[in-house]
């Protein structure tokens, strides 16, 4: 069993959709939990990042940690265009070693 | 806000050839730099932390004498990639640590890397 799982998709969805994105992982060492977006041929941009369970909110995104289940989730509300990138989902123990998700890619279609 | 530099963005090279990429850290000092590998449809996966003046700490499977890392100073580190072959075609990408909490990454924009 991988460290962690994320499913890659694709995922299409109208614009003005909410969106869902899920990882779940098995290393309960893991206290720290990050969603990343990733443009085509970029490198990946910090998105969310919290190490509690419960929501954490800005602006249109709502991160959700779930740590007795290990699975951890991104809400994205009003998709826009924009929002069509590859996210993804990264953990760590507290060394400074992030572990990744294989990220799932997002349209959003007008 | 910080920012990585990483050249080049795309390179294609001969099998057999070395293959040297680049990546600065434009407003900051970093002196730790990961370096990453990422497949199609694949996560990134890490292999080697660059501390600068030391050498390079390689995970597991990753082979030090192919993918030599210099990290010669605290706002460039290199990565070299030695006697490419077709299976090492991927995209690099490397990540240097602004600040030492978990969200203080900043990745560059990545190198698309083709051995013909």
């Amino acid at each position: 069993q991988k460290e962690v799982e994320q499913d890659p998709g694709p995922l299409s969805v109208p614009e003005g959709a909410i969106v869902s994105l899920n990882c779940t992982y098995s290393n309960s060492a893991f206290q720290y939990f990050m969603w990343y977006r990733q443009y085509s041929r970029k490198g990946p941009e910090l998105l969310m990042y919290t190490y509690s369970s419960g929501n954490k909110e800005d602006g249109r995104f709502t991160a959700q940690v779930d740590k007795s289940s290990k699975y951890i989730s991104l809400f994205i509300r009003d998709s826009q265009p924009s929002d069509s990138a590859t996210y993804l989902c990264a953990m760590a123990s507290g060394s400074e070693k992030l572990v990744f998700g294989k990220g799932t890619k997002l349209t959003v279609n007008p | 806000g910080a920012v990585v530099s990483q050249h080049p963005s795309w390179v294609i090279c001969k099998s057999g050839t070395s293959v040297k990429i680049e990546c600065r850290s434009l407003d900051f000092q970093a002196t730790t730099m990961f370096w990453y590998r990422q497949f199609p449809k694949q996560s990134l996966m890490l292999m080697a932390t660059s501390n600068e003046g030391s050498k390079a700490t390689y995970e597991q499977g990753v082979e030090k004498d192919k993918f030599l890392i210099n990290h010669a100073s605290l706002t460039l580190s290199t990565l070299t990639v030695t006697s490419a072959h077709p299976e090492d075609s991927s995209f690099y990408i490397c990540s240097a640590r602004v600040r030492s909490t978990l969200d203080g990454y900043t990745f560059g924009s990545g190198t698309r890397l083709t051995v013909v």
